[in-house]
């Protein structure tokens, strides 16, 4: 069973608009956040995180979104830009503060934007 | 380059043999962690050290897998009697326990298995 779900394979958005990219997660016990990015050929590389006792966590263009209460996470990008594109996975983990590291992974959404 | 480091890229073999792939973590990291990816999905943990030690390993690691991390530096992962399923990317990350973020992991460029 996944405990952390990206619904959407995939998200087509135009240069400059928003990107808004969700997650779903089905473990109580997980009260820790992130969104890692994966370029081709690439590993995933961190990009932002949030912990569960906030609801909000901002980083230049990007802002996570967590609603607990839904069990619901979104990234949103503004404006996006075309080297925005990429795979996204939504990650979570039990225990912050003496976390293990073991993330649980999405299955990730590809992101394209379109100049 | 002091980034994670993997190798091989990409590795192609016949069923039944065994591989095994190396991972570098960065220098002043004491976590080191193995993910495996197929085609589609999102990396699944598959195991992790703290320095030498192995923490915690994912019910997915069959007995034809083993990890070590000898002296808590580099980490290696064999595969014996490899089958078609094995094939994936294998993924290695690195963390610090005193790192800014937690639970952020800095991934390699992964070892690419096919199994034929």
């Amino acid at each position: 069973d996944q405990q952390v779900k990206q619904n959407s394979p995939s998200l087509s958005v135009q240069e400059g608009r928003i990107s808004i990219l969700n997650c779903d997660y089905t473990n109580s016990m997980f009260d820790y956040f992130l969104w890692y990015k994966k370029y081709p050929a690439e590993g995933p590389t961190f990009l932002i995180s949030i912990s569960s006792i906030k609801d909000k966590n901002e980083d230049g263009r990007f802002t996570v979104f967590l609603n607990k209460s839904a069990k619901h996470l979104s990234l949103h990008i503004v404006p996006s830009q075309p080297g925005d594109s990429a795979v996204y996975f939504c990650a979570a983990s039990k225990n912050y503060g003496g976390s293990q590291g073991n993330l649980i992974f999405g299955k990730g959404t590809k992101l394209s934007v379109k100049p | 380059d002091t980034g994670v480091s993997q190798d091989p890229r990409h590795k192609i073999t016949k069923r039944g043999q065994n591989v095994t792939f190396r991972c570098d973590p960065i220098s002043e990291h004491n976590r080191l962690y193995w993910y495996r990816q197929t085609l589609g999905q999102g990396p699944e943990f598959l195991t992790y050290f703290q320095n030498e030690a192995q923490l915690e390993k994912s019910r997915l690691l069959s007995n034809r897998f083993s990890a070590e991390r000898p002296k808590g530096s580099f980490s290696t992962l064999e595969i014996q009697r490899t089958e078609q399923g094995d094939s994936a990317m294998y993924l290695c990350a690195s963390g610090s326990t005193s790192g800014a973020i937690d639970g952020e992991l800095f991934f390699g460029e992964g070892s690419r298995l096919t199994v034929l």
